[in-house]
């Protein structure tokens, strides 16, 4: 069965500075990976996703996050936190291989930004 | 285009009352899902459906249903409320199962 780990329920970072979301995952095949995110009071917004190629991958609002099958680590990372970066941030991951494997959703990792 | 709508926004029950909440869905989507989101434990997958007339079980399917009669539509009921069903309820489609997800604005759910 597929899992997915998000290191750190709260993260705080002051604006301007690096962050950094962890997510590490496990799949016995190779594993689609995504990044939503949740502004207050709102449904989830798909942020960017890896499915095949480029491990690197860029999404909106300059985050991106890089796919290390050796590490099996998907971390989403922006170079300079934004006031409205703040939001709560969920990795989910699913097989490859078409099947019935569903999206399998963290527990999400809350990112305040501050001042 | 809407996406993936659902209503009602906000909603309080009495224990022991039953309810739908209806989510419809405009992008032709074969796979439908409803999820509740309770603090610190993420998503949790209530019942799926992989096209019309088929639905299956999640994580947490009990004291709830649902029917797909139609690609649009997935309405979850709940059958006798209880204060553990107190969440927020995202209903969710994609394209395909493994596919990302689109999500509706959610339902806040009180039940007193």
């Amino acid at each position: 069965a597929q899992s997915v780990t998000q290191l750190g329920s709260h993260v705080s970072v002051s604006e301007g500075a690096l962050v950094l979301l962890r997510c590490n995952y496990s799949s016995s095949v190779p594993p689609y990976l995504f990044w939503y995110v949740q502004y207050p009071n709102q449904g989830l917004q798909l942020l960017l996703k890896y499915t095949t190629g480029a491990t690197l991958v860029k999404g909106i609002n300059g985050f991106e996050a890089e796919f290390k099958k050796s590490e099996t680590s998907f971390h989403l990372t922006k170079p300079s936190a934004h006031m409205s970066d703040a939001a709560e941030y969920f990795c989910a991951v699913s097989k490859a291989n078409f099947g019935n494997e569903k999206l399998t959703f963290g527990t999400g990792t809350r990112l305040t930004i501050i001042p | 285009n809407a996406g993936v709508t659902q209503t009602p926004k906000f909603q309080v029950l009495k224990t022991g009352q039953s309810m739908t909440l209806q989510c419809a869905q405009d992008m032709n989507h074969e796979y439908m899902s409803w999820y509740r989101q309770d603090p610190g434990m993420g998503l949790r997958l209530i019942h799926y459906s992989v096209g019309a007339g088929i639905t299956d079980q999640g994580e947490v399917p009990n004291g709830y249903n649902v029917s797909r009669s139609t690609t649009e539509d997935f309405p979850l009921r709940l059958l006798s409320a209880a204060p553990s069903q107190t969440s927020v309820y995202f209903c969710a489609s994609n394209l395909r199962q493994n596919t990302e997800a689109f999500f509706g604005q959610g339902t806040r759910l009180t039940v007193v």
